[in-house]
């Protein structure tokens, strides 16, 4: 099946400075990768999705500035939390469509900001 | 809009029964099920496509009634490893909303 990575796979961070995941497709290419949010116990919270070579789409309340995405090629995006606070601490989820009409999902980056 | 799921948990022994429910207050076009284990990622279950179309990966199998805007997923003759968190997804042109999860906890 479809394999998507994420680097790193946990990150602690110092309130104010900028933390950068990266989510990868392994062996496949995904035009198309989404990012999402999951607080402690709670459901995954669609934050963004990542169309290569153009803008990303972001849901509504989600700050494009503070959240910079970029998806350089067709198996990479990137996340920047820019200026991070605590309350940006949260497990980041990347998935990617691999032609399926299904997800495949990432591992995860839990994000500690101190 | 997220779709809404239920129980919130469920607690079984090996072996035995468990439906979990997943409505919406939209027209569902298709409908797709994953499991979470703590601190890991989603792993894609199954999909349930208007018209009666289902793909899964797993020997789980589910519903979809499109009149009521609700599928359930049927955990048969529970084992250990079906414990972790269920999330339904509904699909909206290529972004999936999922439910709060239910928590399904396998006991030997």
């Amino acid at each position: 099946g479809a394999v998507v990575s994420q680097h790193p796979s946990w990150v602690i961070c110092k309130s104010g400075t900028s933390v950068k995941i990266e989510c990868r497709s392994l062996d496949f290419q995904a035009t198309t990768m989404f990012w999402y949010r999951q607080f402690p116990k709670q459901s995954l919270m669609l934050m963004a999705t990542s169309n290569e070579g153009s803008k990303a789409t972001y849901e509504q309340g989600v700050e494009k500035d503070k959240f910079l995405i970029n998806h350089a090629s067709l198996t990479l995006s990137t996340l920047t939390v820019t200026s991070a606070h605590p309350e940006d601490s949260s497990f980041y989820i990347c998935s990617a469509e691999a032609g399926d009409p299904w997800q495949y999902f990432g591992p995860g980056t839990r994000l500690t900001v101190t | 809009q997220q779709p809404v799921q239920s129980p919130q948990a469920v607690i079984l022994r090996e072996g035995e029964d468990a439906v979990i429910n997943c409505s919406s207050s939209k027209a569902l076009y298709s409908v797709h099920w994953y499991r979470q284990k703590h601190g890991e990622a989603p792993v894609f279950l199954m999909i349930l496509l208007k018209g009666g179309e289902q793909k899964g990966h797993e020997k789980i199998s589910a519903s979809f009634n499109e009149k009521k805007q609700q599928s359930s997923l049927y955990l048969t003759a529970s084992q250990l490893s079906y414990s972790g968190t269920y999330f339904c997804g509904t699909a909206n042109d290529y972004k999936l909303s999922f439910g709060a999860g239910t928590t399904v906890t396998v006991r030997a």
